[in-house]
Order: C-alpha cells, then structure tokens, then sequence
C-alpha cells in the first residue's frame, strides 16, 4: 500500500525554523516528483513547493520562495520540508504529495508567539 | 499565475440527483501533446484530498463511475450523477500546466 506519512510539525514562534519530514512507503519513492501543499486552518488549497525525482528540478511558491527548502533523501524515501523565518500565515496543515496522489494525512504547523 | 476560478454549488443537492462543479482558468490548460492538464480533487471533511481525475477526464484508480470530467482548454465540468452522502466535502480543480501549480478555491456539496 502506497503512504505518506508526515512529521515534524507543532508550534513555533515568528522568525523560528521547523523542519518537516513526509517517510514514503509501497512504491519505489526515487522514481517520483514530490509535492508539499498546504491549508490553513479553515481555507482551500496553496501548492508550496515540488522536487523531481532526482532532486535536478525544485520550484516555490513566491509566497515561500526563500525561507523554505524542499530536499529528498531517496536512499531514507523520505522528503523535507526546511521552513525558516516562519510567519503567523504560514500556520497550516502541511501535506506531502506523490505528484497527484495519494496524499500524506498532513502535519499541522502553528505559529505564534 | 493561472489563476483558477470554481463556481459554486445549489446545496443542498437531493440525494440521487445529479450536479455539475465548473472551473475556468485564466489561461488554457491544453498542451500542444493533446493533453488537457487539469486535475479534479475531493476533500471529505477532516480527510486529506484525494485524486478523482487527471488530464481534465480520466478517472483516477478506484473512483466511483458516477464521477466525469470534461471540458475544453480553459472551461471545465466535474459531473456527478446521482449523489450520494459520501460525495459530501469540497470539490478543488488544480491546474498543473506550470508552475507555480494553482488550485481554485474550492465547491462545497451538500446533500439533502
């Protein structure tokens, strides 16, 4: 069975960092483009960030582009999520995704002081 | 940015009848390889999303036939015929033509 299970997550203050983890199991997780999308509480949909198979290809949303880092590990199958000078609108429910589906159960990130 | 547009839904919708969630994006989503690249999600309450459809029209894995999409480069349609309580939750078209990647802000359904 294909799963994604995320970690990670909790509270953290303004300007602090938190690193998330998605561990990848069921399929051979070096072999496909991964995405981190989030939802704050209450609100739709926002992609974050997506890294192909073999790390070459990374892309950001403009709204994180430099302050996080999406990384892989295919030897742990497992995928990162390196979040740092966090603000109060990145708190969200943090998803892992292989490419379309399926989806992580989601790691909640809250940040406030 | 694409910018992805969804109207919404007359809730609540009888339980048997059929409804239809529209998507518009800003620009087409029809590739020069034939392929419409739009993807159709639904996310059930306290539940991640979960793939129906790719490539505007094909049904992902295990997704119930009462499901379709169709549409043209930049107007979209999911149809479910026949609702049923399960279908209950919000309905998100995403665009993955380029980046960044965009979702439309979401249709609830609500059954009768």
């Amino acid at each position: 069975e294909v799963q994604l299970v995320e970690s990670g997550g909790g509270l953290v203050q303004p300007g602090r960092s938190l690193k998330l983890s998605c561990l990848a199991s069921g399929f051979t997780f070096s072999n496909y483009g991964m995405n981190w999308i989030r939802q704050a509480p209450g609100k739709g949909l926002e992609w974050v960030a997506s890294i192909s198979s073999s790390s070459s290809y990374i892309y950001y949303a403009d709204t994180v582009k430099g302050r996080f880092t999406i990384s892989r590990d295919n030897a742990k199958n497992t995928l990162y999520l390196q979040m740092t000078s966090l603000r109060s609108e990145d708190t969200a429910l943090y998803y892992c995704a292989r490419g379309a589906t399926p989806w992580g159960q989601g790691a909640s990130v809250t940040v406030s002081s | 940015d694409i910018v992805m547009t969804q109207g919404a839904l007359p809730n609540p919708v009888p339980s048997g009848e059929s409804a239809s969630i529209t998507c518009q994006s800003s620009k087409s989503l029809l590739h020069s390889n034939g392929k419409t690249y739009l993807n159709w999600y639904l996310q059930r309450p306290g539940q991640s999303p979960q793939l129906l459809i790719y490539w505007m029209s094909t049904r992902a894995s295990g997704v119930s036939d009462r499901f379709s999409g169709s549409g043209s480069g930049t107007d979209f349609t999911l149809k479910i015929s026949s609702v049923e309580a399960e279908d209950v939750g919000v309905y998100y078209c995403q665009q993955f033509l380029e980046y960044p990647l965009t979702f439309g802000s979401g249709t609830k359904l609500e059954i009768k």
